[in-house]
């Protein structure tokens, strides 16, 4: 496929559980970047990586929220004890430089209900 | 410091007419910006992009916009609205540092029959 591949599309976890988020981004691009978004509001930043080195996570909104791209394709998130306040649509996006003028691709996201 | 105003948060048009959606924008550098389009349950898709080049940018389906340096404006136009266009749009600013990409908090398109 030539796109951003998210899975699952849909997750639904029961508070206290940890959940695993994959996206496979465009093949050979170089950025990968997460980002979370709530119902009715746009996408806010998570975190970054530029090939498997994680740039940037200053977005991350707690320590319970883990994400890594071993080899520099194939990225997880993870979020620990996952909380009601955790449900939003996950989106993934890839990017071929990550420069400014480079747009980014983005998934279909995973959306994630915690009861 | 970086930030995106999209001015509206719903717009509503009848089809076949005209479609406005205003963006402005401020960036300590030269930015690059983007218009995305988002269908529900779906993720976002690129519109259309300025980066530095000409200043009227052509995207997809029929869409325009923009680049007014003087206004920090970037809105995007169309024509004439079909129903398909209905959906969310955000319009997303890059300063030329490199890795952000600053979301505005997006337009909701009604296209009324």
């Amino acid at each position: 496929g030539a796109g951003v591949s998210q899975s699952p599309r849909y997750k639904v976890a029961k508070r206290g559980q940890d959940v695993a988020l994959r996206c496979d981004p465009i093949s050979g691009h170089v950025s990968l970047f997460w980002y979370q978004q709530a119902l009715g509001q746009g996408p806010e930043f998570l975190t970054y990586f530029q090939n498997e080195a994680q740039l940037d996570k200053s977005g991350l909104p707690s320590d319970r929220f883990f994400a890594e791209r071993p080899e520099g394709s194939v990225s997880t998130l993870k979020i620990q004890r996952t909380q009601q306040e955790d449900s939003a649509v996950y989106l993934c996006a890839s990017s071929r430089t990550g420069q400014s003028n480079s747009p980014l691709h983005f998934g279909n996201g995973t959306r994630l209900t915690v009861t | 410091a970086q930030s995106v105003t999209q001015l509206d948060s719903h717009v509503s048009v009848s089809e076949g007419t005209p479609v406005l959606l205003r963006c402005n924008y401020s960036s300590s550098y030269s930015p690059s910006l983007f218009w995305y389009v988002q269908h529900p349950n779906k993720g976002l898709q690129l519109l259309l992009k300025y980066t530095s080049a000409a200043t009227l940018v052509k995207g997809i389906n029929g869409f325009e916009a923009e680049f007014k340096k003087s206004e920090t404006s970037f809105h995007l136009t169309k024509p004439s609205a079909h129903m398909s266009d209905a959906a969310e749009y955000f319009c997303v600013v890059s300063p030329d540092t490199g890795n952000q990409f600053y979301f505005g908090t997006g337009t909701s398109l009604t296209v009324i029959p």
